[in-house]
């Protein structure tokens, strides 16, 4: 089955400077990859998403980019601020389009004013 | 809309105990999933319906969890008995053939077992 892997697990940043999390996948058949943001205490929300026939989507201060060939993609955020402060997932979502994704072990980002 | 409701919010239970959870989806989402997380695990998919019906169940862990979906506005999770290993926050998210991939979580019940 598709195997997620996250990194790294815990980053903080200073205000202002970018933040980088990776995620690696097994199957190179998987078409759709969402991140999802949660915040203490709330259900993941999601932020933003790429299909596998897209590079890189922007929105704002996030995006996301994605290497097929080598099966992995990163969220960027740029700018941060002390809300972006929270734990981010990536997923990733099989084949076949029944719509279960797989999420990756989630990253605590925190952002220091 | 008010989103996907989960209900309790918080429940404290004894080993042994039934316990219940329950979810509401958006009105007009056909599938639905139950998610488990613990920081042991992360975020595990349980188990999933679409158009009420179970799809996917490979994630419930074991005979003592069960599933059930009896219409589209509401699903539960149970339990029984319940084992200490259990506590965890159990997470309902719903997702809609016309709203593309999202899926949307709702705010978790969080099970403690005693």
């Amino acid at each position: 089955g598709e195997n997620v892997e996250q990194h790294p697990s815990t980053l903080s940043v200073q205000e202002g400077d970018s933040a980088v999390i990776k995620c690696t996948y097994s199957d190179s058949a998987s078409n759709y990859f969402p991140w999802y943001k949660q915040e203490l205490g709330k259900g993941p929300q999601l932020i933003i998403d790429i299909r596998s026939n897209v590079g890189e989507k922007k929105d704002q201060r996030i995006a996301v980019t994605l290497n097929k060939t080598a099966k992995h993609f990163s969220l960027h955020i740029t700018e941060t601020q002390p809300e972006d402060s929270a734990v981010y997932f990536c997923a990733v979502r099989t084949t076949g389009n029944t719509g279960k994704l797989i999420f990756g072990q989630g990253t605590t980002l925190q952002v220091k004013p | 809309d008010a989103g996907v409701i989960q209900s309790p919010r918080h429940e404290v239970t004894e080993m042994g105990q039934e316990v219940t959870l329950r979810c509401k989806p958006i009105s007009g989402h056909n599938s639905l999933f139950w998610y488990r997380q613990t920081m042991m695990r992360g975020l595990e998919l349980l188990i999933y319906f679409n158009n009420n019906v179970p799809i996917d169940d490979s994630g419930m862990p074991e005979d003592r969890f069960s599933a059930k979906m009896p219409n589209a506005s509401f699903s539960t999770l149970k339990i029984q008995p319940s084992e200490p290993r259990d506590s965890a926050v159990y997470f309902c998210a719903s997702r809609g053939d016309r709203g593309g991939n999202e899926q949307f979580f709702g705010p978790g019940t969080r099970l403690t077992v005693l």
